[in-house]
């Protein structure tokens, strides 16, 4: 059974501040992903990566980085946040040996900026 | 580019009878996958349904989907819907180089 896990659960900042999310894997899993889901829009996709050191850019990057340190680990950094990047923050691993894997998600993060 | 819609908003049925939630989609590849995620209150996604064969049917917990692409559907179907049915369900492809694409999601209500 794939394991994802998100760190902190919730978060709450203010305008301006840094705030880093955490995403740890422990299935071995080469693709990792981050997405901001909202009402009315779903899941997107912010960024993704193949590997420590690899990023790939998503479909709403504008405001976030993101930095794979390992294979298990993938953190989505926001530096200068905004109200507007209040948001529920999934972050989910698929492997990449077969076309039809599905994507392991993480519980998520509640992030609200104040 | 690539792309999934969705039956927008809410779907409302009551406990018993069919549901049927539609999803089409844009892609240039030729070899992907497709899926259904399901969404319950407070839980992440998981999936609920995959296919990447033309014209096959693939059930899972009493939900199936059949992959047309001739027409670009993959319309999720259940015969009997029940009141633990209700959720988020995303329609989603995986997209080429790894890059997934979601639809925006259908929340389905079962009524008693």
């Amino acid at each position: 059974e794939a394991a994802v896990t998100q760190s902190p659960r919730n978060k709450v900042t203010v305008t301006g501040g840094n705030v880093t999310l955490s995403c740890r894997q422990t299935n071995s899993h080469n693709y990792m992903y981050w997405y901001r889901q909202d009402t009315g829009h779903g899941l997107r996709l912010i960024h993704y990566s193949y590997g420590a050191g690899n990023l790939q850019i998503g479909d709403v990057p504008d405001g976030y980085k993101a930095t794979r340190t390992t294979q298990e680990d993938f953190f989505l950094l926001l530096e200068l946040a905004s109200p507007s990047q209040t948001s529920l923050y999934f972050c989910a691993s698929r492997e990449d040996r077969v076309n039809y894997a599905e994507q392991f998600f993480g519980p998520g993060t509640r992030l609200t900026v104040l | 580019g690539d792309s999934v819609t969705q039956t927008e908003g809410l779907v409302t049925v009551t406990e018993g009878l069919p549901v049927k939630l539609n999803c089409t989609y844009q892609t240039t590849y030729l070899t992907i996958a497709f899926f259904w995620y399901v969404q319950y209150l407070n839980e992440a996604p998981q999936v609920l349904l995959r296919s990447s064969t033309d014209n096959k049917r693939t059930e899972h917990q009493g939900f199936h989907a059949t992959l047309h692409k001739s027409s670009s559907s993959f319309h999720l179907q259940k015969s009997s819907a029940q009141l633990s049915d209700s959720a988020l369900y995303y329609c989603a492809h995986s997209g080429g180089n790894y890059k997934p694409t979601f639809g925006k999601g259908t929340s389905l209500v079962v009524h008693p």
